[in-house]
């Protein structure tokens, strides 16, 4: 079958550093998207990993990892308003997405 | 441009009937895809259509399915309503052309079935 396990909570302190992982198994695998959704709100696009390494996006970096089919999420300089739950998601070569479980942000001020 | 767009907000409806929710995708768009959003189950893919034609299908019982029209707007409907029906539904739209396929999500139908 195809899954994404991520950590259901993390918890971080404002001005820190916090990172989530994601590993997958999915059939033909093509890359890991990361997704911010706010209480309430709709998801929204944070990144995109097609290949192996670090992308950067302002306070927000994401790495992948074929050959151990993982891959995380780093938010540096936490603010209160990062205080969401985030999705790693999985594109497959039909186009195809699966999204984790999720992973609740307590940022602790 | 505008974002996508989905009807209605919110609903109600008892154990047996049935429901319509409409999504508009942004301009351009021909891929809407369409999620059911529950507590710790995360967002579980339902189906997307892309060009009038369904593409990719997750794996819901056969009361779920959906439709395209030539402007890209998609329905989705709900047969025989379930307790565990209960969702909120958020459809996205998305260009497929590009890398990422990145997905446009819009606010979501709140559904409760009583």
């Amino acid at each position: 079958g195809q899954s994404l396990e991520q950590p259901s909570e993390v918890t971080a302190v404002e001005g820190a550093i916090v990172q989530i992982n994601c590993t997958y198994q999915t059939s033909g695998f093509y890359g890991l998207s990361w997704y911010q959704q706010h209480d309430g709100g709709a998801p929204t696009f944070l990144s995109y990993n097609g290949l192996d390494g670090l992308e950067e996006t302002g306070r927000f970096s994401s790495f992948l990892s074929r050959s151990d089919s993982y891959g995380y999420l780093l938010l540096q300089e936490l603010q209160m308003k990062d205080s969401a739950s985030y999705f790693c998601a999985a594109l497959n070569r039909d186009d195809k997405i699966i999204f984790g479980k999720g992973t609740r942000l307590h940022i602790l001020p | 441009k505008a974002g996508v767009t989905q009807t209605p907000r919110y609903l109600i409806k008892t154990r047996g009937q049935q429901v319509t929710l409409s999504c508009s995708p942004i301009s351009g768009h021909r891929s809407v895809s369409w999620y059911q959003q529950t507590p710790g189950q995360g967002l579980q893919f339902l189906f997307e259509y892309f060009s009038e034609t369904q593409r990719n299908k997750g794996n819901f019982p056969g009361r779920f399915s959906g439709r395209q029209f030539s402007n890209s707007r998609s329905e989705m409907n709900v047969s025989t309503l379930e307790l565990g029906d209960s969702a909120l539904y958020l459809c996205a739209s998305s260009d497929p052309g590009t890398v990422r396929n990145e997905q446009f999500f819009g606010p979501g139908t709140r559904l409760t079935v009583l």
